[in-house]
C-alpha cells in the first residue's frame, strides 16, 4: 500500500491564527485525496474530497472559506484552517487514492492533532 | 442511502477470550467494498481487511477472522484468544464501487482487553 505522511503530527495554536497541515503521498500518485476530521470518541467525518487539478468538493456543513484545501500535485495536499477557534480542535486525517491496482482503496496518513487555545 | 451500523459502542473482555465485533451495512449498490480498520490510542488507522461484494468467502488471518453474509448485510469481525494489544477502536466501513470510492464509516466499537 501507499505510504502517506502528515505534517505536523501535533500543533497547538492560539485562537485566531491559521494552521496549515500537509499531506504527502510518498510513493504513490494520488489522483484523489480526502480530508477527514475526527472528534474524541467519534467516527471519522469526511470534510472534503479533492482530485488533482480540480477544486475540492466539500461536504455539507463544512465551510470552504475556513478549511482551505489545495491539491497541489499528485503527491501533496494541504489543509489550512483559517482563523482557528477552540471548536476547531480535532484530529485531522488525510487519505489518498489512485493508481490501477489500488483504485478502490484509501491509504491513510497518521493524522494531525490540532489544539486551539 | 448507504449506512454502516456498529451497534456495540464498547466491549470489554478478559484476555484470551474470543470477541466478535458486529457490523451491519445498508446499500442499494450490487457492487461495493467493505473494510475493517483498527485505530489504536495513537490515532493512526491500521487497515485490516477489504472485501468486495462478490466475494462471500470468510477470511482468516491469524487470530482474526471475518464473516461476510450478504443475506443479512453483515460483515462481522472475530478476534480469537484476544490480547491486550488488541485494545483499540475498530471501524467498519463501506465503499461505493465507482467515482471517488468514498467511505461510509460506522461509529466504531471500542474494544478493551483486560489482562
Amino acid at each position: 500500500g501507499a505510504v502517506v505522511s502528515q505534517h505536523p503530527s501535533r500543533v497547538i495554536c492560539k485562537s485566531g491564527t491559521s494552521v496549515k497541515i500537509e499531506c504527502r503521498s510518498l510513493d504513490f500518485q494520488a489522483t484523489t485525496m480526502f480530508w477527514y476530521r475526527q472528534f474524541p470518541k467519534q467516527s471519522l467525518m469526511l470534510m472534503a474530497t479533492s482530485n488533482e487539478g480540480s477544486k475540492a468538493t466539500y461536504e455539507q456543513g463544512v465551510e470552504k472559506d475556513k478549511f482551505l484545501i489545495n491539491h497541489a500535485s499528485l503527491t501533496l495536499s494541504t489543509l489550512t484552517v483559517t482563523s482557528a477557534h477552540p471548536e476547531d480542535s480535532s484530529f485531522y486525517i488525510c487519505s489518498v487514492r489512485g493508481g490501477l491496482i489500488s483504485y478502490n482503496e484509501q491509504f491513510f496518513g497518521p493524522g494531525t492533532r490540532l489544539t486551539v487555545l | 442511502a448507504q449506512k454502516v451500523t456498529q451497534a456495540q459502542t464498547e466491549i470489554s473482555v478478559v484476555e484470551k477470550e474470543d470477541v466478535t465485533l458486529d457490523c451491519v451495512y445498508e446499500t442499494r449498490d450490487t457492487t461495493y467494498y467493505l473494510f475493517w480498520y483498527k485505530q489504536p490510542p495513537s490515532g493512526e488507522l491500521v487497515f485490516l481487511i477489504r472485501r468486495n461484494s462478490f466475494d462471500e468467502q470468510n477470511e482468516i488471518s491469524g487470530r482474526y477472522s471475518w464473516n461476510f453474509q450478504k443475506s443479512t448485510s453483515s460483515f462481522n469481525f472475530t478476534i480469537t484468544a484476544s490480547q491486550v494489544v488488541d485494545s483499540a477502536v475498530y471501524f467498519c466501513a463501506l465503499s461505493e464501487a465507482e467515482g471517488n470510492y468514498q467511505l461510509i464509516w460506522g461509529a466504531g466499537t471500542k474494544l478493551i482487553i483486560k489482562p
